[in-house]
């Protein structure tokens, strides 16, 4: 059971670049989110999916794209990258039910980006 | 708007010494709290939580938090702390705004216990 799994670890970018952030969760989970964390701000949620084809904006959600075609894959798309989005993102999945608010989310390793 | 608030940074202590970390939150309504720990290196982990009935939940680790409604706050504690406890803790809130679910994280308090 690999629980949630992000690729890459590390990336670097330069300034206008796109690139893709992967995630995937083995758990069934419906909800799934993505995170960046900054020094100093905590974690800052960036976008969710309540399930496969919904997806819904959080509190930084500029300048990203998400999708949610299957229940296990939650990727994060950055269209142009910008020196701003320079952070660790974490995505993190949990399940959902007729307690859903209760549900722990289970965290991946991160990834560090840097766009330069 | 929903707000978690963590005023300690940056706390050192000693071995042994206990440990209380604050948390306080501005959402009126029903919440469920967490607290998570990052190790150096790796990703959150969950410490603990609270969803309803005795407001001193514990967790693993010897940790221990205490929900006080009145006060809104979720202060995380520990009698006696260790060097392997070092680490960032995040206090996080979870609420129903305008029908989404919405987990609203602090922005950290890093811990160092010296040996």
């Amino acid at each position: 059971n690999a629980g949630v799994t992000q690729t890459p670890k590390f990336q670097v970018l330069k300034t206008g670049q796109s690139m893709t952030l992967q995630c995937a969760q083995d758990m069934n989970h419906e909800y799934m989110s993505w995170y960046r964390q900054d020094p100093g701000m905590g974690l800052r949620l960036i976008h969710y999916s309540v399930g496969a084809g919904i997806t819904d904006q959080g509190e930084v959600p500029n300048g990203y794209n998400v999708s949610r075609s299957t229940t296990e894959d939650f990727p994060l798309r950055l269209l142009s990258a910008a020196p701003s989005q320079t952070s660790v993102y974490f995505c993190a999945s949990s399940l959902l039910g007729g307690d859903s608010h209760n549900s722990p989310l289970h965290f991946g390793n991160g990834t560090r980006l840097t766009v330069t | 708007a929903q707000s978690v608030s963590q005023h300690n940074h940056h706390v050192i202590l000693s071995e042994a010494a206990s440990l209380e970390l604050g948390c306080n939150y501005s959402y009126g309504g029903t919440v469920n709290l967490f607290w998570y720990v990052q190790y150096p290196g790796q990703h959150l982990q969950l410490l603990l939580k609270y969803f309803s009935g005795d407001p001193l939940v514990k967790g693993i680790k010897g940790f221990e938090a205490e929900f006080i409604k009145s006060k809104f706050s979720f202060n995380l504690r520990k009698p006696s702390v260790q060097w392997s406890d070092t680490a960032e803790y995040f206090c996080a809130v979870n609420a129903r705004l305008a029908g989404r679910r919405a987990l609203t994280f602090g922005s950290g308090t890093r811990l160092q216990v010296q040996p």
